[in-house]
């Protein structure tokens, strides 16, 4: 089954600066949905943005997605510590409730 | 998060002990799955309920056993776990339809000794 990968794996940055991570699939998709999860916690549903869209914004928050080289990325703008957690991509093909996660992109916000 | 609750939050269990864990959705989701999360691995699906049904079963170990008595709740029964079962356990319930984002719970950190 297909899944998602992140890239990179760990990003350190300041407070304030931005964060970008990838994410790539490998076969057609219905959506692709971007999570995150503090320490130890649940995940939590950050972003849906589906298969005919490219971009999609909620907040400091920008999603975009290239069906052609079947990838996505994250933006976080103006980070802050609070942001530190990690973040997870999740595609869904079947329409059968089924997600298949990436392994996660860790980030942590130095305040 | 209070949407789905789990508990425990944290088990400590023997490999020949029998225990439970439960969750409950307050959301009217239809839909509800268990996920284990393992260190430096992706997070895996083990088990779907659509309306009570199980709709997939992700070739999990029968030590590992799932029931759905209703939409708003799920257990999944343990027995006879290994070491390696040592893993986060997560539940989540989505709306039921397609394409829809999952809610999570906090988890049930699990330890197996």
């Amino acid at each position: 089954s297909q899944q998602g990968e992140e890239d990179p794996q760990a990003l350190s940055i300041q407070e304030g600066e931005n964060a970008t991570m990838n994410c790539s699939y490998k076969t057609s998709i219905n959506n692709l949905q971007w999570y995150r999860q503090n320490s130890g916690r649940g995940l939590v549903h950050l972003i849906l943005i589906r298969s005919n869209e490219r971009e999609k914004h909620s907040g400091r928050l920008r999603v975009t997605l290239d069906t052609s080289k079947k990838s996505s990325s994250l933006l976080i703008t103006a980070s802050r510590a609070a942001d530190t957690a990690s973040y997870f991509c999740a595609t869904d093909a079947g329409g059968n409730n089924r997600l298949a996660f990436g392994k996660g992109n860790q980030v942590v916000v130095i305040p | 998060e209070t949407g789905v609750t789990q508990t425990p939050r944290h088990l400590v269990m023997g490999m020949t002990n029998k225990k439970s864990l439960k969750c409950e959705q307050h959301l009217g989701h239809n839909a509800m799955y268990w996920y284990k999360q393992s260190a430096k691995k992706p997070l895996e699906l083990m088990f779907v309920y659509n309306f009570k049904e199980q709709t997939e079963n992700n070739s999990v170990p029968s030590r590992f056993s799932p029931e759905c008595p209703n939409s708003s709740h799920l257990f999944l029964h343990l027995h006879t776990l290994q070491p390696e079962d040592s893993a986060l356990y997560l539940c989540a319930s989505s709306q039921g339809s397609k394409s829809n984002e999952q809610y999570f719970g906090p988890g049930t950190r699990l330890t197996v000794t």
